[in-house]
């Protein structure tokens, strides 16, 4: 039983393309998140969501959109990828907001090309 | 602003030794504490965590320390194993708390 899970795992890409990385958690939890780690490891929150609701809005471009069709289910989508876009994205969830566990799924690699 | 760093980004140590991961943090109002451990490929998985009306927490292994007066938090791990090798991350919430604020992270060798 997967907690938090992702797809796809890789996704290679050209500059230019627009692409979605998909997140489901089973654990009943309120809040999702998206992660961005770079390549010195660094893990910066971009999105949260309460409940379907944004709560979180980071210092992102516009490109980059959430979308909860559901509690269980925090999408991203991305406009117009460009190289510097290039990192692993985390999904990750809790059942309250910054002072839970939150629980990580296992990443998604993307490289723009 | 809000930011929580890591006082070493490597440590190595040998099997067997005790470990300790310090992360210093900024917010003077952070009310809770966490240690990650991530492994090569994975997405972070928890350790332990901290409130602040706490300073110690054990779990089996490992330790945390929160020193508020300093705004000190530390890791430790006894007998360090080979499967302990990876990135470890300290996080607060933030000022809203209504997210986790993540160190730099530090990556733990050991040797057998």
């Amino acid at each position: 039983d997967t907690a938090v899970s992702q797809t796809p795992k890789y996704l290679v890409t050209q500059m230019g393309n627009d692409k979605s990385i998909k997140c489901e958690q089973n654990l009943g939890h309120d809040t999702m998140y998206w992660y961005k780690q770079d390549s010195k490891k660094f893990l910066k929150i971009m999105f949260s969501y309460n409940n379907k609701e944004l709560i979180i809005n980071e210092t992102v471009p516009n490109r980059f959109s959430p979308k909860s069709p559901d509690k269980a289910h925090l999408n991203l989508h991305i406009n117009s990828l460009e190289l510097g876009d290039s990192a692993v994205y985390f999904c990750a969830s809790s059942q309250g907001g910054g002072s839970y566990e939150q629980y990580f799924g296992p990443g998604t690699r993307l490289t723009v090309t | 602003g809000e930011s929580v760093g890591l006082h070493l980004p490597t440590l190595s140590v040998q099997e067997g030794d005790n470990s300790i991961i310090n992360c210093a943090y900024s917010n003077s109002a952070s009310d809770y504490f966490i240690w990650y451990k991530q492994e090569s490929g994975k997405g972070p998985q928890f350790i332990i965590d901290i409130r602040s009306n706490m300073d110690k927490r054990q779990g089996q292994r490992v330790t945390v320390l929160l020193n508020k007066t300093v705004k000190h938090l530390s890791l430790q791990i006894a007998a360090t194993q080979p499967g302990d090798s990876a990135v470890y991350f300290c996080a607060e919430n933030n000022q809203a708390g209504t997210a986790l604020i993540f160190g730099k992270g530090t990556t733990l060798s050991v040797s057998s």
